[in-house]
């Protein structure tokens, strides 16, 4: 079945560093999403990235699909990044469905 | 602003009292789905409505049930609410099932609780 990994399980980091996030993913995976659930369960779309490379101010992703894993970069990390970050396998069966991975908790102290 | 919304926020219920969630959407959009997710767990999906047409995910429990009377708005019921069924329950939408624009919409969610 679809595998979806994710590490680090959790993370802290001071004001203004920078971090790399992981997403691992099976072969039955078509497409590749991110997303940021802050404190309040909130889940916010930050990247739909089947490949490549896309930007988004502070935030980059990375999908090397060959190799099968996805990384998200967070750069000059503020306390409102925050939260929960989940990639999510996009498989097509007749539907674009959503398997969450398990999510890495960051915590960005002041 | 387009957005999706879930009332309540909060909700409370005893055990075995029949409890429903709302999700209404201003995206106009034809696929709404509605996702449980545990306390420090990941979402899972329960199913989808393409308009009207109802997907069951093959785990889900029969306690759950979903109806959506418009394009707007879709209900979640959970017939007989289980101390295990406290979680957050997320509405969201896309435009259509599959297509690379097709991203997933999400609500803020209602916390359920059940005493």
């Amino acid at each position: 079945g679809i595998q979806v990994e994710q590490s680090p399980p959790d993370l802290i980091l001071q004001e203004g560093a920078n971090s790399t996030l992981r997403c691992n993913f099976s072969d039955s995976v078509n497409n590749l999403q991110w997303f940021h659930q802050n404190p309040w369960g909130q889940l916010i779309n930050l990247f739909y990235i089947p490949s490549g490379t896309k930007q988004n101010g502070r935030l980059s992703a990375t999908t090397v699909a060959t190799e099968r894993y996805s990384l998200l970069y967070i750069s000059s990390s503020q306390t409102t990044d925050s939260g929960v970050y989940f990639c999510a396998g996009i498989m097509n069966t007749g539907f674009q469905k959503l398997v969450f991975g398990t999510g890495t908790r960051l915590l960005v102290s002041p | 602003d387009a957005m999706v919304i879930q009332n309540p926020r909060y909700q409370v219920t005893q055990f075995g009292k029949p409890v429903t969630l709302s999700c209404s959407q201003t995206l106009n959009h034809n696929v709404m789905y509605w996702y449980q997710q545990k306390s420090s767990q990941a979402p899972k999906l329960l199913f989808h409505y393409y308009d009207k047409d109802f997907n069951n995910e093959a785990d889900t429990p029969d306690n759950f049930q979903s109806r959506r009377p418009n394009t707007s708005f879709c209900f979640l019921d959970i017939r007989s609410p289980g101390l295990g069924d406290a979680a957050m329950y997320l509405c969201a939408t896309s435009r259509d099932l599959a297509g690379a624009s097709d991203t997933q919409y999400f609500g803020p969610g209602t916390r359920l609780t059940v005493l």
